[in-house]
């Protein structure tokens, strides 16, 4: 079947660290986004890519990355981790023509 | 700027009726949809509505006034599994990116 995967599921790191957060879909979709989810504010857009070598930012993208090599993977760099970025994170996929996402299980990303 | 506001909290009881609201501010629209989220796990696609009227999908229901940039989530004969938070999301006519709520939190009671 296909799916949606993020890993690692739960990360634990230091203040000044580089760390990447995967996310591989089967659907051949050519959307897909990565959003932070903090108690009281939802889910933010960090960036999101329409299709391979398109990548976007999102409404909260200072101190992340991305970059999309193949249709399957967007990976998500945080490229020196702050503590402020202690979040849950989520992957989601969209084939463009519909309107919904699907998403990921998450990531659970603490900073120490 | 954008926004989507919908209650934190709404708490009702197994059996019965539950209406979430949801209104919007956004530069563009697209299109009203609703996701759930259990504790610990993913947001889940529920209903989408495009233009206005009700949507019907078995016990859920999404409504949309475009024109009172309004929309509800109706939740019949409700279950404990459904305790969970509702997202309404607004997505955007400049592109695919979708606008999320802050979520509403619904606690069912026996």
């Amino acid at each position: 079947d296909a799916e949606i995967t993020q890993s690692p599921r739960h990360k634990i790191t230091e203040t000044g660290r580089q760390v990447t957060l995967a996310c591989h879909q089967t659907w051949n979709h050519n959307n897909m986004f990565w959003y932070r989810q903090d108690l009281g504010h939802g889910l933010r857009l960090i960036h999101y890519s329409y299709g391979v070598q398109d990548t976007n930012k999102g409404e909260v993208s200072d101190g992340y990355s991305v970059s999309r090599s193949n249709t399957e993977d967007l990976p998500l760099t945080l490229e020196s981790a702050a503590s402020s970025q202690t979040s849950v994170y989520f992957c989601a996929s969209s084939p463009g023509t519909r309107e919904w996402q699907f998403f990921g299980p998450g990531t659970r990303l603490t900073v120490l | 700027g954008q926004s989507l506001e919908q209650p934190s909290e709404v708490t009702a009881v197994e059996g019965a009726i539950v209406q979430i609201n949801c209104t919007y501010q956004t530069s563009g629209f697209y299109g009203l949809s609703w996701y759930q989220q259990h504790d610990g796990g993913a947001p889940t696609f529920l209903s989408y509505n495009a233009l206005d009227g009700l949507e019907e999908t078995g016990r859920f229901s999404s409504f949309l006034s475009r024109s009172d940039s309004y929309g509800y989530l109706l939740l019949q004969e409700l279950q404990m599994k459904d305790s969970a938070s509702y997202f309404c999301a607004v997505k955007d006519t400049g592109g695919f990116k979708t606008i999320f709520g802050a979520g509403t939190r619904l606690f069912v009671k026996a």
